[in-house]
């Protein structure tokens, strides 16, 4: 069992529609929690960056994490052409260097 | 400002060529990092450099060979590297080193290398 699961897609919506990412791990270890976005042959940018349980949000992006279920998500509201990318989520545990990534989802919005 | 820059963009390179990446920030992080990306995979973790020290290698083999010659740099080495090698080589820093608190990494654009 890989340590985070994450579905590939593709994901193809309509511009303005609600998206919903999700990664689920294994390690219960995991602290810190946080989702990379990257365009196609450029390096990941981060979105989102979360500590423990809880949301957090920053503009159209809001990113939960329930540790009880080992489940985290990203939505981004009001998606836009340019929201299209493949979306990575990644963690790691207190103290620890090793990000453990997803396999990244790829996400289209259509015009 | 949380820049890390990488020269060159790309590089195409022959099996008995050897050629240098190179990775800088400047914001004072005191961790650096190299990975390597195939397509459509995530980055894997090859090296981490903390305070200018290396701390982690994933058993990359030997013809990838990291430095750091100070804080704010970091190179790759590269010799005899075959064509399974090819792939975005992505340099990461974060604010602090290995054993302390742990903080986001934040990655720079990529080297594309071709090895022919």
């Amino acid at each position: 069992q890989k340590e985070v699961e994450q579905d590939p897609g593709p994901l193809s919506v309509p511009e303005g529609a609600i998206v919903s990412l999700n990664c689920t791990y294994s390690n219960s270890a995991f602290q810190y929690f946080m989702w990379y976005r990257q365009y196609s042959r450029k390096g990941p940018e981060l979105l989102m960056y979360t500590y423990s349980s809880g949301n957090k949000e920053d503009g159209r992006f809001t990113a939960q994490v329930d540790k009880s279920s080992k489940y985290i998500s990203l939505f981004i509201r009001d998606s836009q052409p340019s929201d299209s990318a493949t979306y990575l989520c990644a963690m790691k545990g207190a103290g620890a260097n090793n990000l453990f990534f997803g396999t990244g989802t790829r996400l289209t919005v259509i015009p | 400002d949380t820049e890390v820059t990488q020269t060159p963009k790309h590089l195409v390179m022959g099996m008995t060529n050897k050629k240098s990446l190179k990775c800088e920030q400047h914001m004072g992080h005191r961790a650096m990092y190299w990975y390597k990306q195939k397509a459509k995979k995530p980055p894997e973790l090859m090296f981490v450099y903390s305070y200018e020290k290396l701390s982690i290698n994933e058993s990359v083999p030997s013809r990838f060979s990291p430095e750091c010659p100070n804080s704010s740099l970091l190179n790759l080495h590269l010799h005899a590297l075959q064509p399974e090698d090819s792939a975005l080589y992505l340099c990461a820093s974060s604010q602090r080193g290995v054993g302390g608190y742990t903080d986001t990494q934040y990655f720079g654009p990529g080297t594309r290398l071709t090895v022919l």
